[in-house]
């Protein structure tokens, strides 16, 4: 079974780039039978998906982000990462890691998540 | 892309039926048949109960099931049991490779 786990600072400050990885167990990123995705919880709120890459580098971007955000993928780490520039306190959230197979639109695990706090 | 709309709570007592509404526009639930419902416990990662509108993962309790009408997509847990407190989160693939999620929906059991 998949295990994600999600790495990184957990204290930004605004206007800096915000940086976290995910290490994938259990299964090999390039295999080619997953996406790989980053969603965000802020405080509070509800969930907000961010956007997913494949090994090959593809990548889908929400909208809302797509101006900010850049996925990668390090499939010699067997990771991949996310990076989010321009962060303001609105960016504070719970981000996590989480995978999507090939032959389904269903995110189906997630990683146990980490808090990013965005303050000066 | 707007979220969906939930319930911001629900409660039943323990061996009742509940049902959790999850309502999109038009170009989302209606469109497509990948419904998905997550249960969140507090501090823990969401986890995968009904996906497709109303199949469930190996290992989910045939007490959770999911259906969908039009816009709107239901969750229903029978036979209602206290690890079922929890919060509750639809969500729906959209076009492009993204997702659109629900507000989330606070289940009580009494």
């Amino acid at each position: 079974q998949l295990q994600l786990q999600e790495s990184g600072p957990g204290l930004v400050k605004p206007s800096e780039t915000l940086s976290l990885t995910c290490t994938v167990s259990g299964g090999s990123i390039s295999s080619g039978s997953y996406y790989w995705g980053w969603i965000r919880q802020s405080p509070g709120e509800g969930l907000e998906w961010i956007g997913s890459i494949y090994y090959s580098g593809s990548t889908y971007y929400n909208p809302s982000l797509k101006s900010r955000v850049t996925l990668s993928v390090d499939t010699s780490m067997n990771q991949f990462s996310l990076k989010l520039s321009s962060i303001t306190a609105a960016d504070t959230a719970v981000y996590y890691c989480a995978s999507r197979p090939m032959a389904t639109v269903t995110v189906d695990f997630w990683g146990r998540g980490t808090l990013v706090t965005v303050s000066s | 892309q707007s979220a969906l709309t939930q319930p911001a709570s629900v409660s039943g007592s323990p061996g009742q039926s509940i049902t959790i509404s999850c309502t999109g526009t038009s170009s989302v639930i209606s469109a497509y048949n990948y419904v998905s419902w997550y249960q969140q416990h507090p501090g823990k990662a969401p986890k995968l109960m009904i996906y497709d509108v109303s199949k469930r993962p190996s290992g989910v309790s045939n007490r959770f099931s999911g259906s969908k009408s039009g816009n709107t997509a239901s969750l229903t847990i029978s036979g209602l049991q206290a690890e079922d407190e929890a919060d509750y989160y639809c969500s729906s693939y959209t076009s492009t490779a993204n997702y659109v999620f629900g507000i989330g929906t606070k289940v009580t059991v009494l």
